[in-house]
Parts: C-alpha cells; sequence; structure tokens
C-alpha cells in the first residue's frame, strides 16, 4: 500500500543553519505531496505541497521538490529559527485519504 | 474566515464509556475526515464523510462512528473505551472529497484519556 518515509527525529540544530528533513515515499500512480507541520498543542498546518513531478511549494522560507524518480520529497529552509520548532510531517494522496510519515521533530536553540 | 473548530479540546474519560467529539469545519467545505495521533502509531486515518455520507473507512473497529450533518459538521463517536484509545483526535475539513491535490485543513484536536 501507500507509505511515506520520513528521517528519524529530533533534529536540534542552532539558529540559522540549513535544514533538511528527508522524505521518500511509495504509492501507485500519481499522488499529490504536502508537508504538515505541528506546534506544540496545535493541530496541523499545511506547509507546502507539490501536485506533479518537478513542482516545487514553498512558504514561509521552505522549500521541497517532487522527485518522481526518487521517490522523494525532501524538505529544506535555509536558515531556521527558534520559532521554526516543531513537528513536521511528510503526507501524500493518492485518490485516498491522507497518507503521514511519523513526524520528525525539530529543536532550534539560540 | 473561522476555520476548522473541534470540541471540546480536552476530555477525561472512564474505560467502558463511550465519548461523542465534535467537529465544525471551514464555512463552504463539505468534506470532513478524522484522524487519530499517537506516539505510537502516528497518524492514522479514522473515516472521511462528504455531504452526509461516509466515504472512506480506516482500519479502526466498530466502536468507532462517525456522522455529518446537513451543515456539515461532523460528530465521532467512541464506545466501550479501552485505554489505547487515549490519543489525540484531529479532524480536517476540505471544500471538496479528499483526494489528489485537495488541501485539508486541520482544527487544534480534542485529547482524549481514557483512565
Amino acid at each position: 500500500g501507500d507509505s511515506v518515509t520520513q528521517m528519524e527525529g529530533p533534529v536540534t540544530l542552532s539558529e540559522e543553519a540549513f535544514l533538511t528533513i528527508n522524505c521518500t515515499y511509495t504509492a501507485t500512480g500519481y499522488p499529490s505531496l504536502f508537508w504538515y507541520v505541528q506546534y506544540p498543542g496545535e493541530g496541523l498546518q499545511l506547509l507546502l505541497k507539490a501536485t506533479k513531478a518537478d513542482d516545487k511549494g514553498s512558504n514561509k522560507g521552505f522549500e521541497a521538490t517532487y522527485r518522481k524518480e526518487t521517490t522523494s520529497f525532501h524538505l529544506e529552509k535555509g536558515s531556521v529559527q527558534v520559532s521554526d520548532s516543531a513537528v513536521y510531517f511528510c503526507a501524500l494522496r493518492p485518490n485516498t485519504p491522507l497518507v503521514f510519515g511519523k513526524g520528525t521533530r525539530l529543536s532550534v536553540i539560540a | 474566515k473561522a476555520g476548522v473548530t473541534q470540541t471540546p479540546r480536552y476530555l477525561i474519560k472512564t474505560r467502558g464509556q463511550q465519548v461523542t467529539l465534535s467537529c465544525s469545519p471551514i464555512s463552504g467545505h463539505r468534506s470532513v475526515s478524522w484522524y487519530q495521533q499517537t506516539p505510537g502509531q502516528g497518524l492514522q486515518f479514522l473515516f472521511e464523510y462528504f455531504s452526509e455520507t461516509q466515504r472512506n473507512k480506516g482500519n479502526f473497529p466498530g466502536r468507532f462512528s462517525g456522522r455529518q450533518f446537513s451543515n456539515s459538521r461532523s460528530e465521532m463517536n467512541v464506545s466501550t473505551l479501552e485505554l489505547g484509545d487515549s490519543a489525540l483526535y484531529l479532524c480536517a475539513s476540505s471544500y471538496r472529497e479528499g483526494r489528489g491535490n485537495t488541501e485539508a485543513f486541520f482544527g487544534q484536536g480534542t485529547r482524549l484519556t481514557v483512565v
């Protein structure tokens, strides 16, 4: 079945460091890909999405490119801030409900 | 415009009891999905409703049920609660049925603790 694999956390970075969170997927067909973020005590917020191969989603300095050849959708940010500390979820949606990865906890220290 | 509203935010119940959780979607959204989030299993899909009809159901026992009303508000019910039902229950609303690139907007969740 469809599945998403994310790098295990937690990830701890200093402010202004470069961030990469790896995400790979297995799916039949051509799913849409999403990154969601969950701040402490909150629900999930959509961070960015990409709907077809080579699409780049971007928002708030975060970017991810839909790579069909490597079945990947890695999240990147050039310079993280303390306020980026949260749990990040990679997700896919073919023609089914959303399928989520396990989440990666990011802690950014000043 | 108002986001997805889930009530209550926190709930403590005893094993064997039943519980009903409520979700009001974003105005104009007709699809509501429910997810269970636990530290061990992560985010798991429970069910989706669109125009008052259940369109998809996840792999959960029959103790978990839901419904959607004509105003798109949705409720989920868990009967005969077990300790393992303790979780954050998240509701997501979408403008259309959840497929492809349809964006889902999540509420803050209901934290259920079963003791």
